[in-house]
């Protein structure tokens, strides 16, 4: 059964510090894996896209890494700013799957204090 | 570019009424997907349409629910009767073409409660 486990479920850290959010999956065969920000009351926001061949994709201060052998991904944000808090969601893609094959984390909740 | 809207943002209804909730897609793309989050569990898949085709909907829980996008531009999805279970944020997303790493570009999300 494909699954992705996200970690920590929740996570709270002052502004201005760097954090480290974790993915672990079991999708087969792996064709994508995504990061979504997704605030409060609103939908999930695409960061970055990473396929098989890629190991690191960033997106301003928010940088993705990918260790497929692993089946592992990360996302890192750096110098955090308030407007990151949110929930990240780490979503992997199958080939070959219906509808695209797409299966979501819980997510990490993220929450930046001042 | 507009994004993908959704209506309403919030439904409370009682058990065995009906409510529809309604997606607008970003203006263009075929592809529009509805997804379902239910308190404490991660979002999941409802269905596809490709234009006015559904194109996958093994993800509908069952026989209550009721998709359509008539001429293809944008969708609805009815409940009825509506059960307790029902209740969650649903979600609409579209993306343009065929190429299967291009983002979702998702709404807002409808919150539905159903008591």
């Amino acid at each position: 059964k494909n699954q992705v486990e996200q970690s920590p479920q929740s996570l709270i850290i002052l502004e201005g510090k760097n954090c480290t959010l974790q993915c672990n999956y079991t999708v087969s065969p792996f064709s994508n894996l995504r990061w979504y920000k997704q605030d409060t009351g609103r939908g999930p926001v695409s960061l970055t896209i990473m396929t098989f061949s890629e190991n690191t994709k960033s997106n301003g201060r928010y940088t993705a890494t990918l260790d497929a052998d692993t089946k592992q991904s990360s996302l890192h944000i750096t110098a955090s700013q308030l407007s990151d808090s949110a929930s990240y969601i780490c979503v992997v893609s199958a080939r070959g799957g219906g509808a695209d094959g797409l299966t979501f984390g819980k997510g990490t909740h993220l929450i930046i204090q001042p | 570019e507009a994004g993908v809207t959704q209506f309403p943002s919030h439904s409370v209804i009682e058990k065995g009424q009906t409510v529809t909730l309604r997606c607008d897609p970003i203006s263009g793309h075929d592809n529009l997907y509805w997804y379902r989050r239910v308190m404490g569990k991660e979002i999941k898949f409802l269905l596809h349409f490709v234009k006015e085709s559904k194109q996958d909907e093994s993800g509908m829980p069952n026989n209550r629910f009721l998709a359509e996008r008539t001429g293809g531009t944008y969708s609805t999805l009815k409940v009825q009767p509506a059960e307790l279970e029902d209740s969650g944020v649903y979600f609409c997303a579209s993306r343009p073409g065929l190429d299967r790493n291009s983002p979702l570009h998702f709404g807002n999300g409808t919150r539905l409660t159903v008591t």
